[in-house]
This record gives structure tokens, sequence and C-alpha cells, in this order.
């Protein structure tokens, strides 16, 4: 079953911040988040594994409850690079699969 | 290192007719999973694998089938193609539980 996320869509002007998050109805083990640019293949940005950690990459942080089995992904001080599509993937215990949301399509405009 | 590769990028096919989409990772990768992307529907999974001679049934199988003889290699078949097959297919491998998933640039398939 696809995790879901929300909004679906967001536009930003340069600088602002967004969030984005992704909730399951499963028991997780990790959470997945990765940038799709148009007409391209989705990017690995960052894995958060059972355990409830906090990860950053440059500007780009996210959180993964456990708990509630929901995760966030923070932009801050967005760019105009940051512009794509945002996938949650979630990963339930034992030899199973990586499952995606449908996706957040964030705008950073100038 | 190529990374995983898929064949073709592009294609065309008519209705009924029958193709095997190529994938191919160099990285040793345990799971290997196909997706199909289609506008709104995010990216939803077709088959995946554990490991050779191991596959098993994602979110929507139905009209496709699969195979996983060697590490390297995770073909996806359309038996009787359909014009609701018309999609990006994406092949991802990664080593396995709780690592990064790596994805082909992906087959853009147009079934008339």
């Amino acid at each position: 079953q696809q995790p879901v996320q929300s909004p679906q869509a967001v536009i930003l002007r340069e600088g602002e911040d967004a969030v984005i998050n992704c909730s399951s109805s499963k028991a997780l083990y990790s959470v997945h988040w990765y940038r799709q640019k148009h007409g391209e293949a989705p990017v690995f940005l960052m894995i958060l594994l059972k355990g409830g950690e906090q990860k950053g990459h440059d500007k780009i942080s996210a959180s993964f409850n456990e708990k509630k089995q929901q995760s966030s992904l923070y932009l801050t001080a967005s760019q105009l690079s940051y512009s794509g599509t945002y996938f949650c993937g979630t990963e339930a215990p034992g030899n199973t699969p990586l499952v995606f949301g449908k996706g957040t399509r964030l705008s950073v405009i100038a | 290192n190529a990374g995983v590769t898929q064949t073709p990028k592009f294609q065309v096919l008519k209705t009924g007719q029958s193709m095997t989409l190529q994938c191919a990772q160099d990285m040793n990768h345990e799971y290997m999973s196909w997706y199909r992307q289609d506008p709104g529907m995010g990216l939803r999974l077709i088959h995946y694998s554990v490991g050779a001679g191991i596959t098993d049934q994602g979110e929507v199988p139905n009209g496709y089938n699969v195979s996983r003889s060697t590490t390297e290699d995770f073909p996806l078949r359309l038996l009787s193609a359909a014009p609701s097959q018309t999609s990006v297919y994406f092949c991802a491998s990664r080593t396995g539980v709780g690592q990064p998933q790596h994805f082909g640039d992906g087959t853009r398939l147009s079934i008339l």
C-alpha cells in the first residue's frame, strides 16, 4: 500500500522554507526520500532508519517518527535547484521492497 | 561502473504485441524492482526480487512477468500489450534492507 504524501504540490519563492509529509498505515523499518527532475530518474536524497533519527543534507533534512509511522522532509532557504518532484519510499520490516507515495511537486520561483 | 542499465530507452508497440524490457546492474545488488510511473500516480511497484531465483508481485503485477536467473539481470515481460500499459518504466536496485536504491534511466513505452 502506497504511503500518503502531503501536500501534492507547493510553490515557493527562493529563500522560503517547505515541509513535505509522508505517512504509512504499516509498521516501518525505514523511510527513504528521493527527488526527481522532469524527464529524469529519481535520485536518492537520504534514508532514515527505525529509531526516530533525524538527518540533514545541506539545507535539506528529515525526521522519522516510527511510533506514528510518519516522516517529514524539511527544505530550508529554498533554491531554484530544489524544484522537482519529491517521493518518499517506505520499507516494512523483513525482506520487503520500497513502496513509494504519489509524490509532491515542488516549484521554486525567483 | 554503469550502475543500472535499462534498454530500450523508447519503444512503441501495437496492442497485443509482447516484448521484454531489459534491466541489468553491475553493483552486485541483491534487491531489484520494477516500477511504472504514470501522471499523478507516483511510482507503483510491479514486481520485485530479493535475490537470484526469488521474485514476488508488487502493487500492479497484472499483465507482467519477471524472472531472476542471475544477480545482474531482471527482465520485465509484457505478455500482450494493452494501451493501459503505456507508461514510463523504471528498474531499480539496492544492496539490501535499509540501503539506498539506485534507479535506471527509464524506458518510455507507448502502446497504440
